[in-house]
């Protein structure tokens, strides 16, 4: 089975430039997660999908933050502007349904804000 | 407010030794926890998880304690080995129909041959 693809992999941008991430996650997955993890620190849910639909986005930031998922398969991630502080590395994760558990994490995109 | 706390932000253990890493966390109401694996410039891999209602889950080298008392778990690992050097997310599933994975700082771990 492949798994959680992820792109780009690594982004430099300037502060106030905006960037988009792209996660296709594995097939057949209900379920899509973007997590932030800035360094030193553990992963952070920024929003969570059920097929097109959020369940949960309390922690986007939503001021310069938007994630859609079209058709209930890839998804996109942007941030617009970017902070010095949104440099981090953007996982995306997906599961079969949101009682599992098990989710699969993409690599990631390594963010850094310049 | 850190729900979930790995206080140890490293370890260092002898190949063939055990490694035995540690997580607390604070939510009561918190019904899975687990444990990732994570290589550098690899996503989060899943390693192994407990239900709250149980208190110990066993897989291969791998076994997780849950003490629900203590609001406490480790993870074990017998014997360690050179590639099991990572860092080690302890991670919390919120309860009821709110499925959120609530993780840890982590702890690298580093296993000397």
């Amino acid at each position: 089975e492949a798994g959680v693809a992820q792109s780009p992999r690594y982004k430099i941008i300037e502060k106030r430039q905006s960037v988009a991430f792209w996660c296709n996650p594995i097939s057949g997955h209900a379920t899509l997660y973007w997590y932030q993890q800035i360094l030193g620190q553990g992963p952070k849910l920024l929003i969570q999908f059920q097929n097109n639909g959020v369940v949960d986005d309390s922690q986007l930031p939503k001021d310069r933050f938007s994630a859609e998922r079209l058709k209930g398969v890839d998804s996109t991630l942007k941030i617009q502007p970017a902070k010095l502080e949104d440099s981090a590395v953007y996982l995306c994760a997906s599961s079969l349904d949101p009682g599992n558990y098990g989710y699969t994490f993409g690599s990631g995109t390594r963010l850094t804000v310049v | 407010d850190q729900q979930v706390k790995q206080n140890s932000p490293s370890l260092s253990v002898q190949e063939g030794r055990i490694s035995i890493l540690n997580c607390d966390y604070t939510n009561s109401m918190f019904d899975y926890f687990l444990w990732y694996k994570k290589y550098p410039a690899e996503g989060p891999t899943f390693l192994i998880s407990i239900s709250s209602i149980k208190d110990k889950n066993e897989d291969g080298r791998f076994t997780v304690f849950l003490n629900k008392s203590a609001k406490h778990l480790s993870l074990h690992i017998v014997p360690s080995q050179p590639g099991d050097s990572a860092v080690y997310f302890c991670a919390a599933r919120g309860g009821g129909s709110n499925y959120k994975l609530t993780f840890g700082k982590g702890t690298l771990l580093t296993v000397n041959p």
